[in-house]
């Protein structure tokens, strides 16, 4: 099954600034997938990246606020702009290729703090 | 557009009896469903999953889930509980048909709790 890597796993950022998440699969996939979680609630999707083309995002995500990066079919970054609290959460990468085709496989997750 | 129901928030099973965690769902095609797990500071790891075939899946550590159709429901079950088994559950659904045929829709979450 595919192995995702995401870092970092855990930050602690100021208000106003930007921060790149950085997601590796160990093999080729051709959507991944950008969550959100709050400790201990759900996940929310943000954005499906495909590469080659620009992400596709989710209602209440604008590509301003969380670019996305594809450029090739085993890596993704996603940042986080002009970050305030709000955007405290956990952000989860994630794509198909875990006990089965249709089976997504998440990475271990970044844990976002921002003061 | 697809939707899923976790109506529990938290489940209290005592170790030894069975548990049954509820999931509902909504689709314009047909489903597939997940169920995934989490532990404290860990990861997604995935559980079980229904595609076709046989309503009754089994899947990791003993848990098995049952697709109903008509009830549009992949409710989680085990027969005995394991203290090891407090976690948090999701359900989880994609929907095979349409715009949005390759996302993946998490529900709310059931958080499990066996007692002693």
């Amino acid at each position: 099954s595919a192995v995702i890597s995401q870092k970092p796993s855990r930050d602690i950022c100021q208000r106003g600034t930007s921060l790149t998440i950085q997601c590796q699969v160990d093999s080729q996939v051709t959507m991944m997938f950008w969550y959100r979680q709050q400790p201990g609630q759900s996940l929310t999707l943000i954005a499906t990246a495909n590469q080659g083309s620009e992400a596709t995002y989710e209602s209440g995500f604008v590509i301003d606020k969380f670019p996305i990066s594809r450029p090739n079919l085993t890596f993704s970054t996603l940042t986080v702009s002009n970050m305030s609290p709000e955007d405290s959460s956990i952000y989860l990468c994630s794509a198909y290729g875990g006990s089965g085709a249709n089976v997504l496989t998440f990475g271990a997750g970044s844990r976002l703090t921002v003061l | 557009a697809q939707s899923v129901a976790q109506p529990e928030d938290q489940v209290n099973v005592a170790e030894g009896n069975p548990l049954t965690v509820k999931c509902t769902y909504s689709v314009s095609g047909n489903p597939y469903l997940f169920w995934y797990v989490q532990y404290p500071n860990r990861g997604l790891q995935f559980l079980l999953k229904y595609i076709t075939g046989d309503n009754l899946v089994k899947g990791s550590y003993g848990f098995e889930a049952e697709f109903n159709k008509s009830q549009t429901s992949f409710h989680l079950k085990k027969p005995s509980a394991l203290v090891s088994d407090s976690a948090l559950y999701f359900c989880a659904v994609r929907d095979e048909r349409g715009s949005s045929a390759s996302k993946i829709i998490f529900g709310s979450g059931t958080r499990l709790s066996i007692r002693p």
